[in-house]
């Protein structure tokens, strides 16, 4: 149980054009999605959180215009980046976590997208 | 505000030894905290959570975890290595109902047969 999946898993795409991102929870809800960002060799950032039916929260340095997060279902959410450049080749990671569970539930990633923008 | 510490870059053991990974915290309030391991080009897999309870949490694979107030800490280990167990070791850390965690930077273990 507790699958989440990403797709695509890799993407390449021309600068300026914009990705879409999707992570679904495959066998439970989530309310709440989370996602991050992670250059090679170092740790996870945390985006944004993304609430089902609100709009999202982003932290603090995220550009919530051009990192849209959409999370239309209990299953389903989706990051669009916007007028991709260069600098936002990344690895891009969502993570979720049940339905019904508190701060302290156990939050399931997904596979991860590996974007490259030239 | 919250943090979490992996002072190893990289933990190097021989297959069949013990191994620890460490991880140290800073929270106010109680904290909640995960291990999760990486493997190249692909998500974090959850091996063990600490919530409340006993301070020693056991996981997924044989590992394990114990959980020390005093000393801030939350060391991953595992008495007998395998080769396949090679990969990128992340502690992260939670407080409140944000549901928002903290990781640390990561410790790449590498065992050695």
């Amino acid at each position: 149980g507790a699958v989440v999946s990403q797709h695509p898993s890799w993407v390449i795409c021309k600068s300026g054009t914009s990705v879409k991102i999707e992570c679904r929870s495959l066998d439970f809800q989530a309310t709440t999605m989370f996602w991050y960002r992670q250059f090679p060799k170092q740790s996870l950032m945390l985006m944004a959180t993304s609430n089902e039916g609100s709009k999202a929260t982003y932290e603090q340095g995220v550009e919530k215009d051009k990192f849209l997060i959409n999370h239309a279902s209990l299953t389903l959410s989706t990051l669009t980046v916007t007028s991709a450049h260069p600098e936002d080749s990344s690895f891009y990671i969502c993570s979720a976590r049940a339905i019904g569970g508190q701060g302290r539930e156990t939050q399931y990633f997904g596979p991860g997208t590996r974007l490259l923008v030239l | 505000a919250q943090s979490v510490a992996q002072p190893e870059d990289q933990v190097n053991v021989a297959e069949g030894n013990p191994l620890t990974v460490k991880c140290t915290y800073s929270v106010s309030g109680n904290p909640y905290l995960f291990w999760y391991v990486q493997y190249p080009n692909r998500g974090l897999q959850f091996l063990l959570k600490y919530i409340t309870g006993d301070n020693l949490v056991k996981g997924s694979y044989g590992f394990e975890a114990e959980f020390n107030k005093s000393q801030t800490s939350f060391h991953l280990k595992k008495p007998s290595a395998l080769v396949s167990d090679s990969a990128l070791y992340f502690c992260a850390v939670g407080s409140g109902n944000t549901g928002k965690l903290i990781f640390g930077q990561g410790t790449t273990l590498q065992v050695k047969p």
